[in-house]
């Protein structure tokens, strides 16, 4: 039941340039969308959301968009960091609930080169 | 800055086995949360809790696996009888507000059924 699909399992990217990492999902009921990040060892850390009446959120460096008749999110960060370097994980959550229950894709690991 | 724990760390058990998985999630949230990750794999949701009750929870959460709140801080996950497909990373999470969707991870627990 592969409802959210993050299909790159990694990707490399030089210092200062941008990193986009792409999410497609399935289920139309979907109405809120996440990045996390995890780093070895630890659990994933909340990056950024979009909620599906939005096509574009801004957060510092990490800009997400939403394209719903597409189906598909990205995650763009602009400049890349050696310490963005980690496991990103598209996931989302759909109406009805009110359990905040989330759906992940299977993760993109990003490797930023000095 | 207020953060999820977990023990232990790692939990190593014979097939057959009662494990617990412990957690201590913000003080202040509502809604607590298990997710698991086998490796390679996908962060997968478990099941969710809020007001001392179970209030969604998947079709891996079978009548193997329970949770509870025992004191107010501890927020546990006990598998009954482990079979060596349940090996794999538990994370707990927790939020104030499931509508907000941002739930904080805590590091894991890597259980490894022999």
């Amino acid at each position: 039941d592969q409802q959210v699909k993050q299909n790159s399992p990694s990707l490399s990217v030089q210092e200062g340039r941008i990193s986009i990492l792409n999410c497609d999902y399935t289920n139309s009921m979907f109405d809120y969308f996440l990045w996390y990040k995890k780093y070895p060892a630890e659990g994933p850390t909340f990056l950024i959301s979009i909620s599906s009446i939005k096509d574009k959120n801004e957060d510092g460096r990490f800009t997400v968009f939403l394209n719903k008749s597409a189906k598909h999110l990205s995650l763009h960060i602009v400049p890349s960091q050696p310490g963005d370097s980690a496991v990103y994980f598209c996931a989302a959550s759909k109406k009805p609930s009110n359990t905040g229950k989330l759906i992940f894709g299977q993760g993109t690991t990003l490797q930023v080169k000095p | 800055e207020p953060e999820v724990t977990q023990t232990p760390s790692h939990q190593v058990t014979q097939m057959g086995q009662e494990v617990i998985l412990r957690c201590v999630p913000i003080s202040n949230h509502l809604y607590f949360y298990w997710y698991r990750q086998i490796l390679g794999q996908k962060v997968e949701f478990l099941v969710s809790f809020y007001n001392n009750e179970i209030s969604e929870k998947s079709e891996i959460f079978d009548d193997q696996f329970s949770v509870e709140r025992p004191d107010g801080s501890n927020f546990t996950l006990k598998i009954r009888s482990t079979k060596l497909e349940d090996s794999a990373m538990y994370f707990c999470a927790s939020t104030y507000d499931p509508y907000s969707y941002e739930q904080y991870f805590g590091p894991g627990t890597r259980l490894t059924v022999t």
